[in-house]
């Protein structure tokens, strides 16, 4: 079992829709938990971050974690064709390391 | 500030050849990560470096990559000899706290090794 996994992708929305984007992660004591965005060609960057359970809005963007299902998502609200890109997951482990998930790469369609 | 700098951009080399990466991070950030990101492996945390100390390299796949620190505004992740299995992108990254949080990439430097 990979450490962390996500949706397998592509995942395709028409614009204005809700996107929703999961992540799952093995280390049942993990602590922390990122969402990043990363635009083809480019280095990824931060977008979310959530240490507690429940929800944390920000913008269009709301993290959701559920630590007892060990289980993250980002929820991407009126999503636009400039949302289309990779979201990677990441999970800042028990032993003191961070864990990227694979990404799940997201279209917009117009 | 002009972010993390990585260079090259892109790298073209032959299996066997020696590759040189450079960083120069965020001025102030204490931290400086070097990550690997491929299709099949994703990306990975291969060492970072707290004020100019290596804190954790078990990420380095093997003896063959090497990363130093000489001072606070320059790092390199050399590879020697290089494998096709190397190609990859490398991103450079610094913080001010070694939290995700603070953490800033560079643009990477796409590596293929023929």
């Amino acid at each position: 079992q990979k450490e962390v996994e996500q949706n397998s992708g592509p995942l395709s929305v028409p614009e204005g829709a809700i996107a929703s984007l999961n992540c799952t992660y093995s280390d049942r004591v993990s602590q922390s938990f990122f969402w990043y965005r990363q635009y083809s060609g480019k280095s990824p960057e931060l977008i979310m971050s959530i240490y507690s359970n429940g929800d944390k809005e920000d913008g269009r963007f709301t993290a959701q974690l559920n630590k007892a299902s060990q289980y993250v998502s980002l929820l991407i609200r009126d999503s636009q064709p400039s949302d289309s890109a990779t979201y990677l997951c990441a999970v800042g482990t028990s032993y003191d390391k961070v864990i990227f998930g694979p990404g799940t790469s997201l279209s917009v369609i117009p | 500030d002009a972010g993390v700098i990585q260079s090259p951009r892109h790298e073209v080399t032959e299996m066997g050849q020696e590759v040189t990466l450079r960083c120069k991070p965020i001025s102030g950030h204490d931290y400086l990560f070097w990550y690997r990101q491929t299709m099949m492996r994703g990306l990975e945390l291969l060492i970072y470096f707290n004020n100019n100390v290596p804190i954790d390299d078990s990420g380095m796949p093997e003896d063959r990559f090497s990363a130093k620190m000489p001072n606070a505004s320059f790092s390199t992740l050399k590879i020697q000899p290089s494998e096709p299995r190397d190609s990859a992108v490398y991103f450079c990254a610094s913080s001010l706290t070694g939290n995700l949080e603070t953490q800033y990439f560079g643009p990477g430097t796409r590596l293929l090794v023929l």
